[in-house]
């Protein structure tokens, strides 16, 4: 069974920082999706960004980039420039297309520092 | 992406009441939609993948006699909670899969406290 690993239960950033949260997976497949998840306390489940296990090329959106590490099976996610609203749960995630679940690990939340 | 809605937002009831949750994707058709569970401050947690027009197939572990599910049409499914207790109060989130980026795009969740 596919399990999602993410080691840090909480990190801080100072506003404007960067910071990088941490995400390994475990797989016997060769295609399969990843996915970042951002819950802010409306609980509202965001799309952060995702990657495409054959793509070599790490993802990247505006301030948020991946580190995909497939050989490693490492997913790891950097926001550049931090925010106060990006102050949240953040969940990764992996998908495989032979039953379409999602599997998530067990987060990390981010804590904004004005 | 798909837009998605839940409603109610936030239901109260008695020990041994039944609740019914509605998920409504609002401008796509789905033929399969996600109930997760959230506690709070945890992980999202499968409980079934809704189907329309066929049985939904629950996650292992969830008793589907007392979380029912019916997806009778591509943009309505529903969860009801029967028999409900104070165990069963949680964080309800569902999710439509659109096939096209292989992405889940979720509702805003129900949370449901039993007394």
């Amino acid at each position: 069974a596919q399990t999602v690993t993410q080691s840090q239960p909480e990190m801080s950033v100072q506003e404007a920082e960067t910071v990088t949260l941490s995400c390994t997976y475990d797989t016997s497949e060769s295609d399969y999706y990843l996915f970042w998840y951002k819950q802010p306390p409306s609980r509202q489940m965001i799309l952060v960004i995702r990657q495409e296990a054959y793509k070599q090329q790490n993802a990247t959106e505006n301030r948020f980039s991946v580190n995909f590490q497939k050989a490693a099976k490492s997913f790891s996610l950097k926001i550049s420039d931090s925010q106060l609203g990006d102050a949240a749960m953040y969940f990764c995630a992996y998908w495989q297309g032979s039953n379409y679940k999602l599997t998530f690990g067990k987060g990390t939340l981010l804590t904004v520092n004005p | 992406g798909a837009v998605v809605s839940q409603h109610p937002s936030w239901v109260i009831c008695k020990s041994g009441t039944s609740v019914k949750i509605e998920c409504r994707s609002l401008d796509f058709q789905a033929t399969t939609m996600f109930w997760y569970r959230q506690f709070p401050k945890q992980s999202l947690m499968l409980m079934a993948t809704s189907n329309e027009g066929s049985k939904a197939t629950y996650e292992q572990g969830v008793e589907k006699d007392k979380f029912l599910i019916n997806h009778a049409s591509l943009t309505l499914s529903t969860l009801t909670v029967t028999s409900a207790h104070p165990e069963d109060s949680s964080f309800y989130i569902c999710s439509v899969w659109t096939g096209v980026t292989n992405e889940q795009f979720f509702g805003p969740g129900t949370r449901l406290t039993v007394l």
